[in-house]
């Protein structure tokens, strides 16, 4: 079964700053990989995702995303942070289920950023 | 957006009794999904529907029932809440499998069990 760590609850940062958010995750074989962002009160919406390809990943609002299979990673990164990013931000790693050609969406625990003026 | 409607978005409840939520989504999507959010454990599957019909169980099942008598309907039904229940739903729609396709999320029902 696949498994994600956020190991970062909570990342405080300067507006303008760069950010990082570290993910790894368990699976056997090359997975799908996906961040989503959640800002108060609402539901994820897709940040960006990696299927296959070009280890470096572009997403919405200026985030990206690198695949490095060797570290078991998927690490999310922005150059320069806005006060409008602060929200959670979850990881999930789609792997195959043990019963059929399906696959699960297995989700971490979330990185909560907060963002300074 | 996504055409995601949950409901109700807010709901207390005293423990023993039912509780039915309700999504309903307008994009004709085939996956439905319902999780919940407690903090500290992300988003845990429920169970999700893979047509009309057609459901099954994910990762914290018990307790839970659902069904899909139609594409746009998706309930989720708690025969007697507990107060390990109380959480935070959300419901989710994808045109392709969890693992391959993107999810687009409801905006999410609150749960308090008393």
């Amino acid at each position: 079964a696949q498994s994600v760590t956020q190991p970062d609850i909570h990342i405080t940062v300067s507006e303008g700053a760069s950010l990082e958010l570290r993910c790894n995750y368990s699976y056997g074989a090359t997975p799908y990989l996906f961040w989503y962002v959640q800002s108060p009160g609402q539901g994820l919406q897709l940040l960006l995702k990696y299927f296959s390809g070009d280890t470096l990943v572009q997403g919405i609002k200026g985030f990206e995303a690198e695949f490095k299979r060797s570290q078991s990673s998927f690490n999310l990164r922005k150059p320069s942070v806005h006060w409008s990013d602060a929200a959670e931000y979850f990881c999930a790693v789609g792997g195959l289920i043990s019963s059929g050609s399906a696959r699960q969406l297995t989700f971490g625990s979330g990185t909560q950023l907060t963002v300074l003026p | 957006d996504a055409g995601i409607t949950q409901s109700p978005r807010h709901k207390v409840t005293e423990t023993g009794t039912p509780v039915t939520l309700r999504c309903h989504q307008t994009e004709n999507h085939r996956y439905m999904y319902w999780y919940r959010q407690d903090p500290g454990h992300g988003l845990r599957l429920i169970h999700y529907s893979y047509g009309v019909k057609d459901t099954d169980k994910g990762e914290v099942s018990d307790g839970y029932s659902v069904s899909r008598s139609k594409t746009e309907d998706f309930l989720l039904t708690l025969e007697s809440a507990t107060s390990s229940q109380t959480s935070v739903y959300f419901c989710a729609i994808s045109e392709r499998d969890m693992g391959t396709g993107e999810l687009f999320f409801g905006e999410g029902s609150r749960l308090t069990v008393l």
